[in-house]
């Protein structure tokens, strides 16, 4: 059972768009949620991060969309730019847990 | 420099083999993970760690074996290979919530 979930699979965006990746979760203690960029060969590395206690959160061309309620979040690049092409986890976690719930990524492609 | 490391970046094996991968962090970070990367799953935490001669289960442990000998060392054992463990292996470390992924060990069970 997928604790997290993440929609599109894969997403195909021209240069100067906006690219939206959609993140949910199950449980309904998870408060932290953080966004990993993976490229290929790599290992991820931290994007960006939100708290339950914010409904957004902005670093660059990166922003966090949090509704605790529905229990979703997106993550927004906006001026897609083609070094931005890779993968995107959303994950999960509860405060003071250390291991996260990862989804199953959305691989993004900026075409210039 | 990097301050996760992991071993041998490429391991071949057949049915049934004996496997280690190792993991050397520089960062002093008290945890340390061991996760699984596969198409359509993401990454799956195997075991973890919060110091040396602790062990935590993860989320997909059966096959697998982990030993945690320094605050540095992290090693994944398979004494068993099996093909499903076929599978791209990350390793990382962190103090508080961010953690931070070595380049990963790619395993091959023939």
């Amino acid at each position: 059972q997928q604790q997290v979930r993440q929609s599109p699979q894969s997403l195909t965006v021209w240069e100067g768009e906006t690219a939206i990746l959609n993140c949910s979760y199950e449980d309904s203690t998870f408060n932290y949620f953080p966004w990993y960029q993976q490229f290929p060969g790599e290992g991820p590395a931290l994007l960006i991060s939100i708290r339950s206690v914010s409904d957004k959160k902005e670093d660059g061309r990166f922003t966090i969309f949090f509704n605790k309620r529905e229990k979703k979040l997106s993550l927004h690049i906006t001026d897609s730019q083609p070094g931005d092409s890779a993968t995107y986890f959303c994950a999960a976690t509860y405060q003071g847990g250390r291991a996260l719930i990862f989804g199953t990524g959305t691989t993004v492609s900026v075409s210039p | 420099e990097a301050a996760v490391t992991q071993s041998p970046r490429n391991k071949v094996t057949v049915t049934g083999g004996n496997v280690t991968l190792s993991c050397r962090q520089t960062n002093s970070h008290n945890y340390m993970y061991w996760y699984r990367q596969d198409t359509g799953h993401g990454l799956r935490l195997i075991h973890y760690s919060y110091g040396a001669g602790n062990l935590q289960i993860g989320d997909v442990p059966d096959g697998y074996k982990a030993t945690r000998t320094t605050q540095e060392d992290f090693f994944l054992l398979l004494e068993l290979a099996s093909p499903s463990q076929t599978s791209l292996y990350f390793c990382a470390s962190s103090a508080q919530d961010t953690q931070y992924f070595g380049p990963g060990t790619r395993l091959l069970v023939l």
